[in-house]
């Protein structure tokens, strides 16, 4: 099984700062016939069920506001809130899905300053 | 705008067995994959199983294979999770979710989730 590793486990950062988030896989989840990396991020609100973000490692879904992106290739993927508001205070997990069974990283917990 | 609705948890004894449902709607059901994913309270998230479009595929995580079996009733739209043998570490929240992509047979993303459901196993 692929393992993705995330750092930091935990985060505080002030509002209006950046936040960066890191997921490393223990193998690369890039497809070279797709060109595309099978990499996901979720953000969990506490007492809700996860919300997906980005997929394809960096393509955002409907909905999601452009200060979040996503970045990385191979086995290294950086999730970046450029500007953190007080809505994004969540627990945050990256997702493989080059392999079946797909595997999440630990998460991290992202909160303000 | 598509729904899951997950059923079917409560509080079961180690060794006993448990269906849980998910009632699907707002989307066409028949042209998506489906996965079930679970969370151990204040854990982590787990894939649990996925089930293809046409129902010929089922994958399952190595923790779950030989005593859960994912169905699904394409003219109810709902998805099935059967679980046997089960035991205290299978205690989570239950999600039930629609697959990103929808044709691929072992799945991809994960882009729509239940509420969940919550299955304890306790003596």
């Amino acid at each position: 099984d692929i393992v993705m590793t995330q750092s930091p486990d935990s985060l505080a950062v002030s509002l209006g700062e950046r936040a960066t988030i890191n997921c490393k896989s223990s193998r690369s989840v890039f497809s070279s016939s797709k060109n595309k990396n099978y990499l996901a991020w979720y953000q969990q609100i506490a007492g809700q069920p996860p919300k997906l973000l980005l997929y394809w490692a960096s393509t955002r879904e409907s909905g999601v506001p452009d200060r979040i992106s996503g970045s990385g290739s191979g086995t290294d993927f950086t999730l970046t809130i450029s500007s953190l508001q007080a809505e994004d205070v969540a627990v945050y997990y990256c997702q493989q899905y080059y392999t079946t069974p797909s595997t999440f990283g630990q998460g991290t917990r992202l909160e303000i300053k | 705008q598509a729904r899951l609705v997950e059923s079917g948890g409560g509080v079961v004894q180690p060794g006993r067995s448990l269906r849980l449902s998910c009632a699907a709607s707002g989307f066409t059901f028949i042209n998506y994959a489906m996965h079930w994913v679970r969370q151990a309270p204040g854990r982590g998230l787990e894939w649990v199983a996925v089930i293809s479009y046409d129902e010929y595929y089922k994958y399952y995580a190595d923790s779950v294979q030989g005593r859960f079996t994912i169905s699904r009733d394409q003219s109810k739209n709902t998805l099935y999770l059967d679980m046997t043998s089960l035991r205290a570490d299978d205690t989570a929240v239950y999600f039930c979710v629609r697959d990103g992509v929808g044709w691929s047979p072992s799945g991809t993303y994960f882009d729509h989730w239940g509420q969940g459901t919550l299955v304890t196993v306790s003596s």
